[in-house]
């Protein structure tokens, strides 16, 4: 099984700021890596997918990047909607979650 | 506009069955892959399970190999979980999502989640 492992599991910020998430595979996953963002009380949201591809109606300021064993969501400039927790999975082989980044507002 | 909606979780007894039931809707069923995940509340997600197109091919998470059955059918628009030997970690909000075509890696459609809680 594949263990992915995300940093910071805690990440505070303020509006305007630009953050990073990590996430690392226990082995190589090449580029099938997909982020959500999760909000209280809501299902999951798909984000980006193949490590890099951003999602219908996902806005341009969050990006996503790596291959192999390490990817990283970048937000640019964090937006009220955007503190949520944030989880990587990774498709190559049976699916599986890192164990999320909850975004705090500063 | 797709919708998912699950149904089914309530309280049940550990060692105890229950059927979780997922219907959908604004897609053809019989054309796409189908997944359960579950997270235990305030915690992380963790995939159960993937269905094919026809219900010919099953896949599960380790953990509940062999207590878990994952099936379709596509006339009802519908996809369930049987879950026999109910244990308390398998206390989760239980979520039914959309696959593709040719797979299910990753789900853009999810539903709304049921609320599985076993406990004596």
């Amino acid at each position: 099984d594949i263990q992915m492992t995300q940093s910071p599991p805690t990440l505070s910020a303020s509006v305007g700021d630009r953050v990073t998430i990590t996430c690392r595979a226990s082995q190589s996953i090449s580029s099938r890596l997909a982020w959500y963002q999760q909000r209280p009380g809501k299902a999951p949201k798909l984000l980006i997918y193949e490590a890099s591809t951003l999602d219908s109606g996902v806005p341009s300021r969050l990006s996503g990047s790596g291959s192999g064993t390490e990817f990283t969501l970048t937000i640019a400039s964090l937006q009220p909607d955007d503190f949520a927790t944030y989880y990587c999975q990774q498709y190559n082989s049976n699916p599986s979650f890192g164990q999320g980044t909850k975004l705090e507002i500063k | 506009e797709v919708q998912v909606v699950e149904s089914g979780g309530t309280l049940v007894q550990p060692g105890g069955s229950l059927r979780l039931s997922c219907a959908v809707s604004g897609f053809t069923l019989s054309d796409i892959w189908m997944t359960w995940v579950r997270q235990i509340p305030g915690k992380g997600l963790e995939w159960v399970a993937n269905i094919n197109r026809d219900g010919s091919e099953t896949y599960y998470v380790d953990s509940v190999k062999g207590r878990f059955t994952i099936s379709r059918d596509n006339a009802k628009n519908s996809l369930y979980l049987q879950i026999n030997g109910l244990r308390v970690e398998d206390t989760a909000i239980y979520y039914c999502a959309r696959g593709g075509y040719y797979t299910s890696w990753y789900w853009r459609s999810w539903g709304q989640g049921t609320l599985l809680t076993v406990s004596s």
